[in-house]
């Protein structure tokens, strides 16, 4: 069975640039999650999508920040426009159930110069 | 509020030793689970364990044993014998009831094991 699938891997912007990544979960996960990790840190929740609706957004900064999952499946994490400070690693994860344990992707190193 | 506490920031051991990673965990509800995660050097963050809290019987896989006392809010990971591929950043994460049917997970700041030949 595939993993979770994330793509950029690396990405490399100048401040103010907009940036995306992309997630593919896991086969009949319904429950989608995005995480920011900051380096020497656990990661913390940005998002959580139920199928194509947000329930819980209130870590994502929504002035630059923004996501989606059309059709309940893939989701597209943005920034416009990246920041220094957005500099981290961005880590999708997709589980059966909240209460199950998830499974994550590789994730997406950004850097903003 | 629910935390979790990874005091040791950063271990290192002689292959074959065995080690020892500490979790400390806060939480007013009666209702929650906690995990274990492995995160290698190359980023993906591998899942480990789930234990619920109705269940403190203590659960051994291979080199790995988990040690879970509700007691003193302690959900600690052992790893028997290391070895150089055991070496990694080690997570723990508390997932508590967050209403509407779904769980919060909140992760630990990691430990970084560091296996030395």
């Amino acid at each position: 069975e595939a993993g979770v699938v994330q793509s950029p891997r690396y990405k490399i912007i100048e401040k103010k640039q907009p940036v995306a990544f992309w997630c593919n979960p896991i086969s009949g996960h319904n429950t989608l999650y995005w995480y920011l990790q900051n380096l020497g840190q656990g990661p913390e929740l940005l998002i959580r999508y139920e199928n194509e609706e947000a329930v819980d957004d209130s870590q994502l900064p929504k002035d630059r920040f923004s996501a989606e999952r059309l059709k309940g499946v893939d989701s597209t994490l943005k920034i416009q426009p990246a920041e220094l400070g957005d500099s981290a690693v961005y880590l999708c994860a997709s589980s059966a159930d909240t209460s199950y344990e998830q499974y994550f992707g590789p994730g997406t190193r950004l850097t903003v110069t | 509020a629910q935390k979790v506490t990874q005091a040791q920031t950063e271990i290192s051991v002689v292959e074959k030793e065995d080690v020892t990673l500490d979790c400390v965990y806060e939480t007013r509800d009666t209702t929650y689970y906690l995990f274990w995660y492995k995160q290698p050097p190359s980023g993906e963050l591998v899942f480990l364990i789930r234990r619920n809290s109705f269940d403190e019987q203590n659960e051994i896989s291979g080199r790995y044993s988990w040690n879970f006392q509700k007691s003193t809010s302690s959900f600690n990971f052992t790893i028997t014998a290391s070895q150089v591929v055991d070496s990694a950043v080690y997570f723990c994460a508390l997932s508590k009831y967050s209403g509407a049917g779904s769980y919060q997970l909140t992760f630990g700041k990691g430990t970084k094991l560091s296996v030395i030949p």
